[in-house]
């Protein structure tokens, strides 16, 4: 069984300071990978995409790519409250075929706290 | 540009009774995906459509289950007869398939389902 592993949580980090989200997966052959945030009552909103080795920053966004180690992550600098939410790993499923399947992690809750 | 549709966004049904959830994926797209999601077992993909055909229909829990996509627009998930372990909110989410694999989904707001 392919899977996508995140910490639950709930994170706890004081406002201003930098949140880190880890995700590892164990399809070796995956080749992309997206976070998600999901607000409590609403649905997973795309904030980043990853495909190559290393890091990709969006504002204050970063997100962190270790093909060899299978494991992905997210760096959120300056946390708000405002980012409080669930955040969602999901890599792209090849097994069986190229077919744009994603498999989801559980999500790590992230609590910032003013 | 809408994004993905969903209908009803909240259903309160009794047991037994037929449910029918609505999805009009984004123009253009041609996958569209129905999730459920509980806290208990967290997101879970239920079957997927690519180019209006079901392509993998492994993750629809029982019978009861049922997804059609007649065409392009617009895709069912029926439930018939409910029962109260269905109560979840049901996603639905469309994107548009990539040959290098980069395919992105974008989730409709999701219907919130309550069996009593």
């Amino acid at each position: 069984q392919k899977e996508v592993e995140q910490n639950s949580g709930p994170l706890s980090v004081p406002e201003g300071a930098i949140a880190s989200l880890n995700c590892t997966y164990s399809d070796r052959v995956s080749q992309s990978f997206f976070w998600y945030r999901q607000y409590s009552g609403k649905s997973p909103e795309l904030i980043m995409s990853i495909y190559s080795n290393g890091d990709k920053e969006d504002g204050r966004f970063t997100a962190q790519l270790n093909k060899a180690s299978q494991y992905v992550s997210l760096l959120i600098r300056d946390s708000q409250p405002s980012d409080s939410a669930t955040y969602l790993c999901a890599v792209n499923a090849l097994w069986g075929g190229n077919t744009g399947k994603l498999i989801f992690g559980q999500g790590t809750t992230l609590q910032v706290k003013p | 540009d809408a994004g993905v549709i969903q209908s009803p966004r909240h259903e309160v049904t009794e047991m037994g009774q037929e449910v029918t959830l609505r999805c009009k994926p984004i123009s253009g797209h041609n996958s569209l995906f129905w999730y459920r999601q509980t806290m208990m077992r967290g997101l879970e993909l239920l079957i997927y459509f690519n180019n209006n055909v079901p392509i993998d229909d492994s993750g629809m829990p029982e019978d009861r289950f049922s997804a059609k996509m007649p065409n392009a627009s617009f895709s069912t998930l029926k439930i018939q007869p409910s029962e109260p372990r269905d109560s979840a909110v049901y996603f639905c989410a469309s994107s548009l398939r990539q040959i290098d694999n980069t395919d992105t989904q974008y989730f409709g707001p999701g219907t919130r389902l309550t069996v009593l």
